[in-house]
């Protein structure tokens, strides 16, 4: 069963505009997450991350939301640029009944084309 | 400059035919993981290790094997590939086993077994 689920494939938005990637976990375990891009061929690199005693992080265009009691995260990039495009993924970390708190359980990923 | 590196980065094998994936990293970190990405499925954990000569089981451990005989080293070891684990592979390390901890991962693994 996917814990940390990403239902929209891909998004697809226009050069400064408002691009919002969601994400919603299932265990209520999760207390820290992390937004990773990736672009083709290449590892994904973190992005921004927020805790679960916190509902905003920002930094600069990118700035993350956490609704904990709907168990829902999103980024928000602000304004949106080409060079944007990449997969995203969101990822959450805790306890969640285990010592391995290194471990990122992952989302599917979201495709986000940014058109000039 | 501080990175992961992943070697090959593509390799076609047979079924049955043992490989290995070799992870490096320089920035002297204590956590260490691999992970699979499959499409619809995200990156999901195989094996990690806290520290040297510690390992253990991620969430698709199967047919895979890993070692930590020495810090910056974690190489990935398939005894017997099968289609199934044709996939795309990154190992990924983190200074701490800590929630709160950026991974920084390798520029990935394709590996397709026929």
């Amino acid at each position: 069963d996917q814990q940390v689920k990403q239902n929209s494939p891909s998004l697809s938005v226009q050069e400064g505009r408002i691009s919002i990637l969601n994400c919603d976990y299932t265990n209520s375990m999760f207390d820290y997450f992390l937004w990773y891009k990736k672009y083709p061929a290449e590892g994904p690199t973190f992005l921004i991350s927020i805790s679960s005693i916190k509902d905003k992080n920002e930094d600069g265009r990118f700035t993350v939301f956490l609704n904990k009691s709907a168990k829902h995260l999103s980024l928000h990039i602000v304004p949106s640029q080409p060079g944007d495009s990449a997969v995203y993924f969101c990822a959450a970390s805790g306890s969640h009944g285990s010592s391995n708190t290194g471990k990122l359980i992952f989302g599917q990923g979201t495709t986000l084309q940014v058109k000039p | 400059e501080a990175q992961v590196t992943q070697n090959p980065r593509y390799l076609i094998t047979v079924t049955g035919k043992k490989l290995t994936v070799t992870c490096s990293q320089n920035m002297n970190h204590e956590y260490m993981s691999w992970y699979r990405q499959d499409p619809g499925l995200g990156l999901r954990q195989i094996y990690y290790s806290m520290n040297v000569e510690v390992t253990d089981k991620g969430d698709v451990p199967e047919g895979y094997k890993v070692s930590r005989k020495e810090k910056r080293n974690f190489p990935l070891i398939l005894e017997s590939p099968s289609p199934n684990q044709t996939s795309l592979y990154f190992c990924a390390s983190s200074l701490r086993p800590k929630k709160d901890t950026e991974a920084f991962f390798g520029q990935g693994t394709r590996l397709t077994v026929v």
